[in-house]
């Protein structure tokens, strides 16, 4: 099993549509989570943290469940510039390290 | 405020060829990453230091690529040499502490083309 997991997509959706990603891990002893977005030719950039109440930013909720080691985004409203990668981020337990996910590409329809 | 710097943006060259890519951390910052992204492979950290000190380089590939970091402000990345299989997107990223939880700030990144 890969220790970070994500659907590659793309998934391509409407303007205006909710859309859920979601990324599983293999460690369960990983503490810190996140989401990275990156455009097209870019560097990742952070989204947001996600935490174990689960966190909402604007039109952005991240949730992590613990029993079933995943994490999911949820993006209501999709706007065109929502469109990109989304990285899962985990880290290694007891390190600085981070692991990525390959990303899964979201594109939003005109 | 300026963000990571990462000099060249792009680089073409021969296999064989000795290949130095540059990085400028984030002032203040003391630790500092050096990651290759393929598409293949995804994101990989490679090497990773703090107050400018090498702390891992297990994802190093091989010896033929070695980084330093002479000073709080200058890190490269060096292969030589190189071969193609060496072409990805080369990314520093810098970060204020040293744990898992501290945000990560990602440069531009280096195109880099081993032809």
């Amino acid at each position: 099993r890969k220790e970070v997991e994500q659907d590659p997509g793309p998934f391509n959706v409407p303007e205006g549509a909710t859309v859920a990603f979601n990324c599983t891990y293999s460690n369960s002893a990983s503490q810190s989570f996140f989401w990275y977005r990156q455009d097209c030719r870019k560097e990742p950039k952070l989204l947001m943290s996600v935490y174990s109440s689960g966190n909402e930013d604007g039109r952005f909720t991240a949730q992590l469940n613990r029993a079933s080691q995943y994490i999911s985004l949820l993006i209501r409203d999709s706007k065109l510039s929502d469109s990109a990668t989304y990285l899962c981020v985990v880290n290694v337990p007891g390190t600085y390290k981070y692991i990525f996910g390959t990303g899964t590409r979201l594109k939003v329809l005109a | 405020d300026a963000g990571v710097i990462q000099s060249p943006r792009h680089e073409v060259t021969e296999m064989g060829q000795e290949v130095t890519l540059r990085c400028k951390p984030i002032s203040g910052h003391n630790s500092l990453f050096w990651y290759r992204q393929t598409m293949m492979r995804g994101l990989e950290l490679l090497i990773y230091f703090n107050n400018n000190v090498p702390i891992d380089d297990s994802g190093m590939p091989e010896d033929r690529f070695s980084a330093k970091m002479p000073n709080a402000s200058f890190s490269t990345l060096k292969i030589q040499p190189s071969e193609p299989r060496d072409s990805a997107v080369y990314f520093c990223a810098s970060s204020f502490g040293q744990t898992s939880t501290d945000t990560q700030y990602f440069g531009p990144g280096t195109r880099l083309t081993v032809l």
